[in-house]
């Protein structure tokens, strides 16, 4: 399976102020996801990072609030704007190879919104 | 929306004993995946289930598949402390579409 980091693993931020998230992983893969945990809640996804294109986002997720790239086929930025402490969650990257249906997750950024 | 139930929402048992999870979803599925979580850290991926199988088997993980009542089962044997974690299910509908739907997972408490 590939390697996945994400930074930062954690962060504190203030209230209007944004945040990116980055995803690297140590081999081409064919499509990168955007997924938020809630504290004591599921995973929902955000988004699905299209490489050299827009994202495709899911119900109630807009560009203007997470705005993400895919520059590559190994790298994703998330970015969390104009912040609110209802923002406060887990943010995980994931990524589909191509091989199987097998779905790899990053260790996951932990945000804080004061 | 979740496409996944799982139940119980929490689950404690002792070093040695058996724990089993169960998972229920809504629409059809292309495959089923199931996840663990220790302290709201990473998804560890334990064993994906596609739809035309029934069982599978991994080390001391058990996953059954019934599609006729759109549930699954994860059973872990002979439990370990280590085990303790928040386990999760998630599927998706196959196609191009690779994305995955998680339900709301169960926490297991292993005692030693």
């Amino acid at each position: 399976s590939a390697v996945i980091s994400q930074k930062p693993s954690r962060d504190i931020c203030q209230r209007g102020t944004s945040l990116t998230i980055q995803c690297q992983v140590d081999s081409q893969v064919t499509m990168m996801f955007w997924y938020r945990q809630q504290p004591g809640q599921s995973l929902t996804l955000i988004a699905t990072a299209n490489q050299g294109s827009e994202a495709t986002y899911e119900s109630g997720f807009v560009i203007d609030k997470f705005p993400i790239s895919r520059p590559n086929l190994t790298f994703s930025t998330l970015t969390v704007s104009n912040m609110s402490p209802e923002d406060s969650s887990i943010y995980l990257c994931s990524v589909w190879q191509g091989a199987s249906y097998e779905q790899y997750f990053g260790p996951g950024t932990r945000l804080t919104v004061t | 929306s979740q496409q996944g139930e799982e139940d119980p929402q929490a689950l404690s048992i002792q070093e040695g004993e058996n724990a089993t999870m169960n998972c229920s979803y809504k629409t059809s599925i292309n495959n089923l995946q199931w996840y663990r979580q220790n302290s709201g850290r990473g998804l560890v991926h334990l064993i994906l289930i596609r739809s035309n199988e029934r069982e599978k088997h991994s080390g001391r993980l058990r996953v059954t598949l019934d599609t006729s009542k759109k549930s699954s089962s994860l059973l872990i044997t002979a439990s370990r402390a280590a085990d303790t974690a928040s386990y999760f299910c998630a599927t998706d509908s196959g196609g191009s579409n690779y994305k995955l739907t998680f339900g709301k997972g169960t926490l297991l408490t292993v005692n030693p």
